[in-house]
């Protein structure tokens, strides 16, 4: 079956540096991987999105990768601030059909 | 985002019940999505909608009904409550054609006990 996964585990970065989030997927390589954010008590929110060709995209500090031979897609925040912290989500196409598959999210914690 | 609503954003209910959580947007969009999120689990859809005639079933659909009364409104129907059904609900909506991109709604914490 078709499955995201994501770190369950929190991730601790420094204030100032690159936190970087990984998400593998399982099956055939989707037609793109999404990026969300999350804050508590808060709906998921849009970040970006990559297609399968195309290696990497950028929006202000952050980056994500897709790497269909590895299966598996990394988010990249630079000059990490604590603004940054929050959950994080990855979503994949199903390949039957338009809906979405999530991971359960990564917690990035950024530190001062 | 407050162009999708939820409402309530919190209810405790007991085993049995019927309850109706609701969903309102004012983006225009013809796509809507009813979600529940657990611990330690990904975003699970339970029902989605593409328009006012068109409603399909999630993967998690059992024990769950919906209806959209408008396009602009999308409820989740629990017609009688269990305890693990207790979660966190969110309802998400898309643009045809670019339903890669959801837009959520705060959410409904729900408490069945």
């Amino acid at each position: 079956s078709q499955k995201i996964e994501q770190n369950s585990e929190a991730l601790n970065i420094q204030e100032g540096k690159t936190a970087t989030l990984t998400c593998n997927y399982t099956n055939y390589s989707p037609a793109y991987l999404q990026w969300y954010r999350q804050d508590p008590g808060r709906g998921p929110v849009f970040l970006l999105l990559i297609r399968e060709n195309e290696k990497e995209k950028r929006k202000e500090r952050l980056k994500v990768t897709f790497d269909t031979t590895l299966k598996q897609s990394l988010f990249h925040i630079t000059a990490s601030q604590p603004a940054d912290s929050a959950t994080y989500l990855c979503a994949r196409r199903r390949d039957s059909n338009y809906q979405l598959i999530w991971g359960a999210g990564t917690k990035l914690i950024i530190k001062p | 985002d407050a162009d999708v609503t939820q409402t309530p954003r919190n209810r405790i209910t007991k085993t049995g019940k019927r309850i109706m959580l609701e969903c309102s947007q004012t983006k225009g969009h013809d796509r809507m999505y009813w979600y529940r999120q657990d611990p330690g689990l990904g975003l699970r859809l339970i029902y989605y909608s593409f328009d006012v005639k068109d409603i399909n079933k999630g993967e998690i659909s059992d024990g769950y009904s919906v209806s959209r009364q408008a396009q602009a409104k999308f409820s989740l129907s629990l017609e009688s409550a269990i305890p693990n059904q207790t979660a966190l609900y969110f309802c998400a909506t898309s643009e045809p054609g670019k339903e890669e991109t959801q837009y959520f709604g705060p959410g409904t914490r729900l408490l069945v006990l």
